[in-house]
């Protein structure tokens, strides 16, 4: 059965890092890229970053882009998503997905909340 | 850039009814990358279709997408009372490599 589980969120105030990570189970990590996907309170679905199975290739949101990078661990089967610079409307459940074909979610984690407030 | 537009935004309907959902591109894209997603209170975003009529893993036969360029819709042909959540269209595209996703569409009872 395939699991993403994301841990790390919790409260900051602005300015500060954080590291969100997303431990996987059940499929073959290293041959699927992954996203991690925001959802501020209330509103609705922004993606935020994305990597190859490999890790070569990364790409941004241009509202994070400079502050955040994405990274995975292929032999811990796991995502991360360091979060740097951190402003009140970075503010949001992070969730990771796997992307299959056409660039799909395919399964989702059950998100962790970062909440950025002085 | 490309902005999906969704609508209606919210979409008032009774269990047994037809649904039509739509996601508006601009400007136009020439691939199929389209996806939808339903999220249910509380819940992460689920994914419903895939290269814009692909239907996923698991999800009922009365969820269809359809479309191309430029219009792209989601039917739910009867509604069931688990289908009452928010939908979301979601584009992809390769060069840069970037998604953007529409503001959501309501279905309420």
């Amino acid at each position: 059965e395939v699991q993403l589980l994301e841990s790390g969120g919790g409260l900051l105030q602005p300015g500060g890092s954080l590291r969100v990570s997303c431990a996987a189970s059940g499929f073959t990590f290293s041959s699927y890229a992954m996203s991690w996907v925001r959802q501020a309170p209330g509103k609705g679905l922004e993606w935020v970053s994305g990597i190859t199975g490999s890790g070569g290739g990364t790409y941004y949101a241009d509202s994070v882009r400079g502050r955040f990078t994405i990274s995975r661990d292929n032999s811990k089967n796991t995502l991360y998503l360091q979060m740097n610079s951190l402003r009140v409307e970075d503010t949001a459940e992070y969730y990771c997905a796997r992307v299959i074909a056409y660039g799909a979610g395919d399964y989702w984690g059950q998100g962790t909340l970062v909440t950025v407030s002085s | 850039e490309i902005v999906l537009t969704q609508s209606p935004g919210t979409l008032s309907l009774s269990p047994g009814e037809r649904a039509t959902l739509s996601c508006r591109a601009s400007p136009s894209f020439s691939s199929n990358y389209l996806a939808w997603y339903q999220q249910r209170p509380g819940q992460a975003p689920r994914l419903l279709i895939y290269g814009a009529s692909s239907r996923a893993s698991g999800i009922p036969d009365r969820f269809s997408g359809s479309g191309s360029g430029t219009d792209f819709t989601l039917t739910i042909s009867r509604l069931e009372p688990e289908d009452f959540a928010v939908y979301y269209c979601q584009q992809y595209l390769t060069s840069p490599l970037m998604y953007t996703f529409g503001q959501g569409t309501k279905l309420e009872i």
